[in-house]
């Protein structure tokens, strides 16, 4: 069964320090990877996507992906107590299964 | 900007009931989604449509069907509500293209007692 996981926290970091999300895959022909950002009681929004080995960087955010060991990870900086939310990895399935795979995602708790 | 409408965002329904979720976006886009969202379980995806009256299964589809007569509206409908169907529902939209990221609607929080 093709999986994402993600630790699901909670991290805590100070304000202004850089958070550091971290998704691994199972399958390995996986092309496309999104990052969401869920605050409670409300629905996700994207926040990145990546499809390409190596970083893509939009404002404070910046999504690493490494398709030989699988990871992809999500890094803010400069961390602000509005990152505060619930931040879900998905990945688009290879092959026939193209349909998302979500991570169950991983809580981020900004103090001031 | 992409607007994906859901009809309601709290609704509170009677077991038996028969309950129609209402989704409508407004960007032409080909695929839409219907998941539920629960705590420890994460989104799970109920069915999806790439097309006009085109549906297909998704990992959780008993006790639910769905409707796709016009491009813009996806409808999910509960055929006889339970308990164990009090979730949070959530739409969602995206291009045809695969590598297309998913918009999502506001959700609509369902209470079956």
């Amino acid at each position: 069964q093709k999986e994402v996981e993600q630790n699901s926290g909670p991290l805590s970091v100070p304000e202004g320090a850089i958070a550091s999300l971290n998704c691994t895959y199972s399958d390995r022909g996986s092309q496309s990877f999104f990052w969401y950002r869920q605050y409670s009681g409300k629905s996700p929004e994207l926040i990145m996507s990546i499809y390409s080995n190596g970083d893509k960087e939009d404002g404070r955010f910046t999504a690493q992906l490494n398709k030989a060991s699988q990871y992809v990870s999500l890094l803010i900086r400069d961390s602000q107590p509005s990152d505060s939310a619930t931040y879900l990895c998905a990945v688009l399935g290879a092959g026939n299964n193209r349909k998302l795979i979500w991570g169950l995602g991983t809580s981020l708790a900004v103090n001031p | 900007d992409v607007k994906v409408t859901q009809s309601s965002r709290y609704l509170v329904k009677r077991t038996g009931e028969k309950v129609f979720l209402e989704c409508v976006q407004d960007m032409d886009h080909e695929n839409m989604f219907w998941y539920r969202q629960d705590p420890g379980l994460g989104l799970r995806l109920i069915y999806f449509s790439y097309d006009v009256k085109m549906k297909e299964k998704g990992d959780i589809p008993e006790g639910y069907s769905v409707s796709r007569e016009k491009k813009e509206r996806f409808s999910l409908i509960l055929e006889s509500a339970s308990t164990n169907q009090t979730s949070m529902y959530l739409c969602a939209s995206s291009v045809y293209s695969g590598n297309s990221p998913l918009h999502f609607g506001n959700g609509t929080r369902l209470t079956v007692t």
